[in-house]
């Protein structure tokens, strides 16, 4: 099965600048990637997400980058604010074929400090 | 659009009772929905994959006679924890994918069980 592997565990950054979390994947058939905000007992949130098809791709502060040669794609937060702070979450798919479920990375918990 | 509601948000019970928890999509109807199981400060293990109108498929690892997963129509799917103990105590989180292409995940608000 698919394993995604997620680095840092925890990101800490001052107020203003960039925050990089990276993840790598094993299934070379995964091909949707999206990432996922999650704040203290609240449900994920997608931030942005990515298909194979695609090299980057960018919305206001956020960007995420896809390599499928190598098998790792990465979250790029510019600019970061307090309320950024929360953990994220990489997570894989294969999603056409009956497969389709989710796998998810370990979690970057990011603190932006003011 | 694609809203998934899950109850209860947060439920307390006994060892050795057990506890349905709902999850519904309002706006889209979902053929497949998700199960995971979430500890402190961990990351989403997917328990399960629930099929309207067929068996569910479990994870390994997971016990499918106690962890009952019933899909009986397009926008509910339950999960129903028997004979709960302490060790049952996490966030449970239910997710459905709205639209048949396999993009586009949705979650439910999840479920905080406490077992005592």
């Amino acid at each position: 099965g698919e394993n995604v592997e997620q680095h840092p565990s925890t990101l800490s950054v001052q107020e203003g600048d960039s925050a990089v979390i990276k993840c790598t994947y094993s299934d070379s058939a995964s091909n949707y990637f999206p990432w996922y905000k999650q704040e203290l007992g609240k449900r994920p949130q997608l931030i942005i997400d990515i298909r194979s098809n695609v090299g980057e791709k960018k919305d206001q502060r956020i960007a995420v980058t896809l390599n499928k040669t190598a098998k790792h794609f990465s979250l790029h937060i510019t600019e970061t604010q307090p309320e950024d702070s929360a953990v994220y979450f990489c997570a894989a798919s294969r999603s056409r074929t009956g497969a389709n479920n989710l796998f998810f990375g370990t979690g970057t918990r990011l603190t932006v400090i003011p | 659009g694609a809203v998934v509601s899950q109850h209860p948000s947060w439920v307390i019970c006994k060892s050795g009772t057990s506890v349905k928890i709902e999850c519904r999509s309002l706006d889209f109807q979902a053929t497949t929905m998700f199960w995971y199981r979430q500890f402190p400060k961990q990351s989403l293990m997917l328990m399960a994959t629930s099929n309207e109108g067929s068996k569910a498929t479990y994870e390994q690892g997971v016990e499918k006679d106690k962890f009952l997963i019933n899909h009986a129509s397009l926008t509910l799917s339950t999960l129903t924890v028997t004979s709960a103990h302490p060790e049952d105590s996490s966030f449970y989180i239910c997710s459905a994918r709205r639209d048949t292409r396999g993009y586009g995940y949705t979650f439910g608000s999840g479920t905080r069980l406490t077992v005592v």
